[in-house]
């Protein structure tokens, strides 16, 4: 079976361009969430989905973050613009809603110069 | 966001050693406990998992021990072994119409061969 599915892998922009990271959950899962990793701050949640609808998005860092989920196979997070301080790996994980195991993709690693 | 407080931040434990991670939560409300292990460029995945009406569970090595009252948790890796060096995530969550789960700093092991 396909697991969630994250593109690009890997991302280097320059200060201020607009970065658009994508994800596919699993088929059949029902939610799906955002995280950023970063050794000072670890794993944060920035939005999850339920049924393509934004539940929470408190952990948005700012007005330059946005999510969309326009469909149950599709998500993306977009930043606008970009900034050193986005460098991170951002992952996307879902759930089927049964248990709380989130399966996780492998994520994109953004470099900001 | 609602903390969970994961020690210590790094480990070396010999080979045969037993290795123990502890974490900390502050929101009584979370009723589900995982843990998640993640190797270099991967994402986090699964390992173990309690719900609060248990205090302890355990998956061959691997052990979780549960203090609901001191809201507290811990993974115990019996025998650790080479292969078992990661870094290790404990995790709290709840379902709020998708299982909104908030992770710890993280713990990096190393087993020594």
């Amino acid at each position: 079976d396909a697991g969630v599915i994250q593109s690009p892998r890997h991302e280097v922009t320059e200060m201020g361009q607009e970065v658009t990271l994508r994800c596919k959950p699993i088929s059949g899962h029902n939610s799906l969430f955002w995280y950023r990793q970063t050794m000072m701050r670890g794993l944060e949640l920035l939005i999850y989905f339920n049924n393509n609808v934004p539940i929470d998005d408190s952990g948005m860092p700012e007005d330059r973050f946005s999510a969309k989920m326009p469909n149950a196979s599709f998500s993306t997070l977009k930043i606008q613009p970009s900034e050193p301080r986005d460098s991170a790996v951002y992952f996307c994980a879902s759930n089927r809603g049964v248990t709380g195991e989130l399966f996780f993709g492998e994520g994109s690693r953004l470099t900001v110069l | 966001q609602q903390q969970v407080k994961q020690s210590p931040q790094s480990l070396i434990v010999q080979k045969g050693g037993i290795s123990i991670i502890n974490c900390a939560y502050e929101n009584t409300a979370f009723d589900y406990f995982p843990w998640y292990q993640q190797f270099p460029g991967k994402g986090p995945a699964l390992l173990i998992a309690i719900r609060p009406d248990v205090s302890e569970k355990k998956e061959g090595r691997f052990t979780i021990s549960f203090n609901k009252s001191a809201k507290q948790f811990s993974l115990h890796i019996m025998d650790s072994q080479p292969g078992d060096s990661a870094t290790y995530f404990c995790a709290a969550s709840r379902d709020t119409g998708g299982f909104k789960t908030i992770f710890g700093a993280g713990t990096r092991l190393f087993v020594k061969a």
